[in-house]
């Protein structure tokens, strides 16, 4: 079975700093790999997806993810924190159990951004 | 959005007291997953659906069954609810098995 960690379980930045949530997978072939945000007692929205082709992919808001097969890393970044960013992201990546993939998350990142 | 809704949205109950959850689309999907999320633990799979009446377990699927009668509805329920099952439930849903899951705003359950 997939395991994805998320390294830091909080991460706290400074408006207008860079943003790095860190997530590793394990797993022996390529899987579609996926960031959400979740919003306080809000449910998670898609933020971006990795699926084929371009390994540096983008998404909504600013943020942007690099698949790096050698390293079994898909890292979040976003050149420049706003206070609007402050929420919980989670990394999923997909398990091919048979014809039925199904998500595996992280434990998630909280992320704080200071004024 | 999406259009899913969770009913209830915040439900408190007693130990040992049948509880269900409801899930309804109108996106017309195929697959329906149920998720608690707990702090420290992320989102955990509880059951999947593939189609009315095709149903699977998930990651912590114990003390819980779905039912699927229709594509637009899915349904959890506890049997007989335990205090480890207060959680925040979420409903998921998605065209392919493979495609980006869109998740409902929850079901807060306490179970005292």
């Amino acid at each position: 079975a997939q395991s994805v960690t998320q390294l830091g379980s909080h991460v706290s930045v400074s408006e207008g700093a860079l943003v790095l949530l860190r997530c590793n997978y394990s797993s022996s072939v390529p899987p579609y790999l996926f960031w959400y945000v979740q919003y306080p007692n809000q449910g998670l929205q898609l933020l971006l997806k990795y699926t084929t082709g371009a390994t540096l992919v983008k998404g909504i808001n600013g943020f942007e993810a690099e698949f790096k097969k050698s390293e079994t890393s898909f890292h979040l970044t976003k050149p420049s924190a706003h206070m609007s960013d402050a929420a919980e992201y989670f990394c999923a990546v997909t398990d091919s159990g048979g014809s039925n993939y199904k998500l595996t998350f992280g434990k998630g990142t909280l992320l704080t951004v200071n004024p | 959005d999406a259009g899913i809704t969770q009913s209830p949205r915040h439900k408190v109950t007693e130990t040992g007291t049948p509880v269900t959850l409801r899930c309804h689309q109108t996106e017309n999907h195929r697959y329906m997953y149920w998720y608690r999320q707990d702090p420290g633990h992320g989102l955990r799979l509880i059951h999947y659906s593939y189609g009315v009446k095709d149903t699977d377990k998930g990651e912590v699927s114990d003390g819980y069954s779905v039912s699927r009668s229709k594509t637009e509805d899915f349904l959890l329920t506890l049997e007989s609810a335990t205090s480890s099952q207060t959680s925040v439930y979420f409903c998921a849903i998605s065209e392919r098995s493979n495609q980006p899951q869109h998740f409902g705003d929850g079901t807060r359950l306490s179970i005292l």
